[in-house]
């Protein structure tokens, strides 16, 4: 039972360049999420999707779209990656959208 | 402006004794309310909850407290152990959404 899983773990980008970030979680769980981590700002919500089919914006949306593919994945991508994106990505899911998210290993990000 | 706020970034207890680490909000729609740890290099994970009808809430080792006057909850661990240095967070839930603090680095000292 892998729980959440995410990939990749580092990425290092350029400015201006793209990239997904995957994640899956195999508890059949409804909600799904994506947090940024930065030093003395814990975490921030990103998107979520609180079941199949529909996602809404979190506190810092800006620069990010997300897609949820089914109900196991849910991706993070970056269209045009800028420095102040440089940060540890989480991917989380719960059962529902009010109960306890688990969370996946996260990815290192580091935009130059 | 952030929510709920971990004032104390980081704190060093020696092993066996109590570690409190605090946790102020300022949306009094909150109702619900988490703590999670986190080890480098990993996700958080879930450690103990509390709901906004309870003042108390104690697992093991761990109890949190809520006082909802002050907008205030902790968490007290005792006794401490070294396997709980770690980075803390608080969560606090409104309608659907968690807002979490900035965390708590304990470091237990063996």
């Amino acid at each position: 039972n892998a729980g959440v899983t995410q990939t990749p773990k580092f990425q290092v980008l350029k400015t201006g360049q793209s990239m997904t970030l995957q994640c899956a979680q195999d508890m059949n769980h409804n909600s799904m999420y994506w947090y940024r981590q930065d030093p003395g700002m814990g975490l921030r919500l990103i998107y979520y999707s609180a079941s199949e089919g529909t996602t809404d914006k979190g506190e810092v949306p800006n620069g990010y779209n997300v897609s949820r593919l089914n109900k196991r994945e849910f991706s993070l991508r970056l269209e045009s990656a800028a420095p102040s994106q440089t940060s540890v990505y989480f991917c989380a899911s719960s059962k529902g959208a009010t109960d306890t998210q688990y969370f996946g290993p996260g990815t290192r990000l580091t935009v130059l | 402006d952030q929510q709920v706020k971990q004032n104390s970034p980081s704190l060093s207890v020696q092993e066996g004794r109590i570690s409190i680490l605090n946790c102020d909000y300022t949306n009094s729609m909150f109702d619900y309310f988490l703590w999670y740890k986190k080890y480098p290099a990993e996700g958080p994970t879930f450690l103990i909850s509390i709901s906004s009808i309870k003042d108390k809430n104690e697992d093991g080792r761990f109890t949190v407290f809520l006082n909802k006057s002050a907008k205030h909850l902790s968490l007290h661990i005792v006794p401490s152990q070294p396997g709980d240095s770690a980075v803390y967070f608080c969560a606090a839930l409104d309608f659907n959404k968690f807002y979490f603090g900035s965390g708590t680095k304990l470091n237990v000292k063996p």
